[in-house]
């Protein structure tokens, strides 16, 4: 089935380590996402990007790191940098053939602070 | 600044009445206008797009859009249990894939 991936689902981070969050879609679109959810929060946008290795910062981008180098993949990065990286992160992915395309999502990875 | 406002709710609605969402947006740009549907703990679902003036239908939910009034709603018929969720409008105002803006969402509850 074309679908979205993420991995893990949960994921813990000790205090001063990197991790990295996994997307990956078979749905052939151009444009990924990374969004940020906390509790009873919006979606806030980290990252962007509409074509291999290239990518976009969005409005939340200090202490996170992406890249695109298959257009299928786009892993986000959480850096020591973060300071407050607990939160629901979802991976999202659009065509862009005839513009305005809406936005799918991933199933989401719950990340928290150890 | 680009704003998408919600009411926060929560919105109880008894089983099989119209349950009424609304979604207000800053940008007079944009051009672009979404509805997801978030079960507690999962991912959001898309469950309406609207890019024109107007109503859109869709089996039991229909989109009213109003860009002179910067206004989006969403109207759920016979409303059901299984619609209890929180309902996230967000608003494309690049136009261009360069990601969406979201409200804080609604969070509706069907009363059986």
């Amino acid at each position: 089935d074309g679908g979205i991936t993420q991995s893990p689902k949960y994921l813990f981070r000790k205090e001063g380590q990197n991790v990295t969050l996994s997307c990956e879609q078979n749905l052939n679109h151009d444009a990924m996402y990374w969004y940020r959810q906390d509790p009873g929060q919006g979606l806030r946008l980290i990252y962007y990007s509409q074509i291999v290795n290239d990518f976009q910062k969005g409005d939340i981008a200090e202490g996170y790191s992406v890249s695109r180098e298959k257009k299928e993949s786009f892993p986000l990065t959480v850096t020591s940098a973060q300071k407050n990286p607990t939160a629901f992160y979802l991976c999202a992915s659009s065509s862009m053939d005839r513009g305005n395309q809406p936005q799918h999502f991933g199933d989401g990875t719950r990340l928290s602070i150890l | 600044q680009k704003e998408v406002e919600q009411n926060s709710g929560p919105l109880s609605v008894p089983e099989g009445a119209i349950a009424s969402l609304n979604c207000t947006y800053s940008d007079r740009g944009s051009q672009s206008f979404f509805w997801y549907r978030q079960y507690s703990g999962k991912s959001p679902e898309l469950i309406m797009s609207i890019y024109s003036n107007g109503d859109k239908e869709d089996g039991r939910f229909t989109a009213q859009l109003n860009k002179a009034s910067q206004y989006v709603s969403l109207l759920i018929r016979d409303s059901q249990p299984s619609d209890s969720a929180t309902y996230l409008c967000a608003v494309d105002e690049g136009g261009g894939a360069d990601g969406l803006t979201f409200g804080k969402g609604t969070h509706l509850i069907i009363q059986p």
